[in-house]
């Protein structure tokens, strides 16, 4: 079975520095696909990125960006310029195909002013 | 605006209940899916739906059912309410992957408290 293992229970980042999260995962396959989701207080699942297996090119949307190393299994999360509003419980997760998402246990990030 | 919606956003029951939970999307999706989400164990997959009537056992489907009798409507059953099922339970929907759509969305959460 899949699985995806984050290491960091909890980080924290000043107000408009950077945040590295970190995600590993264990997979036989070479087509899927990897998210990182952010649950707010609201308790909101909120997608934030997504990456396609197959294509090399680390995903970009705004101040968040992936590195994504395939062979490594290894998808952190570079979240730029921070802000309050990003604090959050952020989960990396797997999907193959048409089988449910495999979650990590979850990231608390807390953002300092 | 895409919408999964769960019935109740925090729920008190009595140890031995039978407690509903109920989510219902309106996006049409094929997939719905029942989360256990517990601190420090991150989100655990119970049960699932591919189609109506369908339903497939997740990680930890020990005291859960579930039913899918509409599309649009996936209920998670408690039969007996024990107080190890004190837990955040989040649903989640999403379109076949032959659609080419992966991203899933959820609704806000029940917090169910059982004493």
């Amino acid at each position: 079975a899949q699985t995806v293992t984050q290491s960091q229970p909890e980080m924290s980042v000043q107000e408009a520095e950077t945040v590295t999260l970190s995600c590993t995962y264990d997979t036989s396959e070479s087509d899927y696909y990897l998210f990182w989701y952010k649950q707010p207080p609201s308790r909101q699942m909120i997608l934030v990125i997504r990456q396609e297996a197959y294509k090399q090119q680390n995903a970009t949307e705004n101040r968040f960006s992936v590195n994504f190393q395939k062979a490594a299994k290894s998808f952190s999360l570079k979240i730029s310029d921070s802000q309050l509003g990003d604090a959050a419980m952020y989960f990396c997760a797997y999907l193959r195909g048409n089988t449910p998402l495999v979650f990590g246990k979850g990231t608390r990030l807390s953002v300092i002013a | 605006d895409v919408k999964v919606t769960q019935s109740s956003r925090y729920l008190v029951k009595r140890t031995g209940e039978k407690v509903f939970l109920e989510c219902v999307q309106d996006m049409d999706h094929e997939n719905m899916f029942w989360y256990r989400q517990d601190p420090g164990l991150g989100l655990r997959l119970i049960y699932f739906s591919y189609d109506v009537k369908m339903k497939e056992k997740g990680d930890i489907p020990e005291g859960y059912s579930v039913s899918r009798e509409k599309k649009e409507r996936f209920s998670l059953i408690l039969e007996s309410a024990s107080t190890n099922q004190t837990s955040m339970y989040l649903c989640a929907s999403r379109p076949t992957s032959l659609s080419g759509n992966t991203e899933a969305f959820f609704g806000q959460g029940t917090r169910l408290t059982v004493v």
